[in-house]
């Protein structure tokens, strides 16, 4: 079964830097999944992606393979962005398995 | 509705009793997928559907937890003799087909058993 990893657990930074949340897993996967969660909120898909790099407005998310690696990075950062970011995978690394999250990183954009 | 929907939003219940939980998934979608989230933790799978049938029923924690989905579209989970470790938000999935990966959540069943 797949395991995932995330960091940071936490992370609070001021309005306008860059941020960065790395996630890391044990199996090889199909495609990974990277997705927001607001407090009392359900959960939104940001992306998926098998490969290389996609880009959703000031949203960035990047995935390397043989290294089992992928990262999510804001620009700009805004107080709305502040959420809890997640990583899944497929448990046993096929598109259509159930998945498996990361525990979640938890980020506060500050004014 | 344009979404995945599930009710009841929230649900108390008495150690012991009998608890359902709905999902409506998106029209036409194949797939549908069942996970548990416990406060401060990440979702935990439970089972996936692909059509009406359960392709993966693994992350089941035990015998008092069984769903169904007999028409292919909507889905129940069940759970017998509640405890008060069940007390956790309850989070349907649903994607087109289900090598298609994209999914989409739906809002979730806050259950809290006393």
């Amino acid at each position: 079964k797949n395991e995932v990893e995330q960091s940071p657990q936490n992370l609070t930074a001021q309005e306008g830097e860059f941020i960065t949340i790395n996630c890391s897993y044990s199996v090889g996967i199909s495609a990974l999944h990277w997705l927001q969660q607001h407090p009392g909120g359900g959960i939104v898909s940001l992306f998926m992606l098998s490969s290389g790099k996609k880009k959703h407005g000031r949203l960035i998310a990047t995935i390397n393979i043989q290294e089992k690696h992928s990262s999510l990075h804001i620009t700009a950062s805004h107080p709305r962005d502040s959420a809890v970011y997640i990583c899944a995978v497929p448990r046993n690394g096929g598109g259509a398995d159930g998945l498996t999250f990361g525990k979640g990183t938890h980020l506060i954009i500050q004014p | 509705g344009a979404g995945v929907s599930q009710t009841p939003s929230n649900k108390v219940t008495e150690k012991g009793k009998y608890v359902e939980l709905r999902c409506d998934p998106i029209s036409g979608h194949t797939a549908l997928y069942w996970y548990r989230q416990s406060l401060g933790q990440g979702p935990e799978f439970l089972i996936y559907f692909q059509g009406t049938g359960a392709a993966d029923d693994s992350g089941l924690p035990n015998d008092r937890f069984f769903a169904v989905r007999p028409e292919g579209s909507v889905s129940t989970l069940k759970i017998q003799r509640t405890e008060r470790g069940d007390s956790a938000v309850y989070l349907c999935a649903s994607s087109l087909v289900a090598s298609d990966g994209h999914r989409f959540f739906g809002p979730g069943t806050r259950l809290t058993v006393l």
